[in-house]
């Protein structure tokens, strides 16, 4: 079954950068599938931060997060990443992996989420 | 990119319907059949409803269902169950290549 894993709850210092991981099994990784990356700061909405296409590595990321966002992934071990820096308090959020088919809003599997918490 | 505009809160009685609107504008709603519905409860992580404006994937149920008119989408919810009272969020693709979520709309089953 499809089934993404993300890395543990993580505690960083404002201005420091924090790297979540999303390990993909079930399915071919880098077929058919974009990996985006999605938020949830506290008591707060749904933000769509980007996109990765595993297969070509190619990335486009939401306008807010230019500069500071930085998608990858491992073919080798069916594992995408999101790294962020110049953290910010208004960076505390759950961070989410979705798949989805295309570049369009269809995520049909999610990750559990990964807390990072900002805090001097 | 602004978010959808959603009602922050609706409820209804069980076996009742009731409908969530997203509200966004001609660069993203009313511009493209790309439109999905999520449910979160809390704590976990949200599950697709509906994608394309009107489908729904394998194993949800046909209780729920989704349209579109001009630049705002809708959720109907009908035959409601306890089960159904949740957080559900809008998205959409956008003209700038990009998605936007709407602010979310907590539901209460009475």
């Amino acid at each position: 079954q499809v089934q993404l894993v993300q890395s543990g709850a993580d505690v960083k210092n404002p201005g420091a950068s924090v790297k979540v991981s999303c390990k993909a099994s079930g399915y071919t990784f880098i077929i058919s599938y974009y990996i985006h990356w999605v938020r949830q700061a506290p008591g707060q909405g749904l933000e769509w931060m980007g996109w990765i296409n595993p297969n070509s590595g190619m990335t486009d990321y939401a306008q807010k997060f230019q500069g500071r966002v930085t998608m990858t992934r491992d073919t080798s071990i069916n594992t995408a990443y999101i790294e962020l820096t110049s953290l910010t308090f208004d960076d505390t959020a759950v961070y989410y992996c979705a798949r989805a088919r295309t570049t369009t809003p269809l995520f049909d599997y999610w990750g559990q989420g990964t807390l990072v918490t900002v805090s001097s | 990119q602004s978010a959808l505009t959603q009602p922050a809160s609706v409820s209804g009685s069980p076996g009742q319907s009731i409908t969530i609107s997203c509200t966004g504008t001609s660069s993203d709603v009313g511009a493209y059949d790309y439109v999905s519905w999520y449910q979160q409860h809390p704590g976990k992580a949200p599950k697709l409803m509906i994608y394309d404006v009107t489908n729904r994937p394998s194993g949800v149920s046909n209780r729920f269902s989704g349209s579109k008119s001009g630049n705002t989408a809708s959720l109907t919810i009908s035959g409601l169950q306890a089960e159904d009272e949740a957080d559900y969020y809008c998205s959409s693709y956008t003209s700038s290549y990009t998605l936007v979520f709407g602010g979310g709309t907590k539901l209460t089953v009475l």
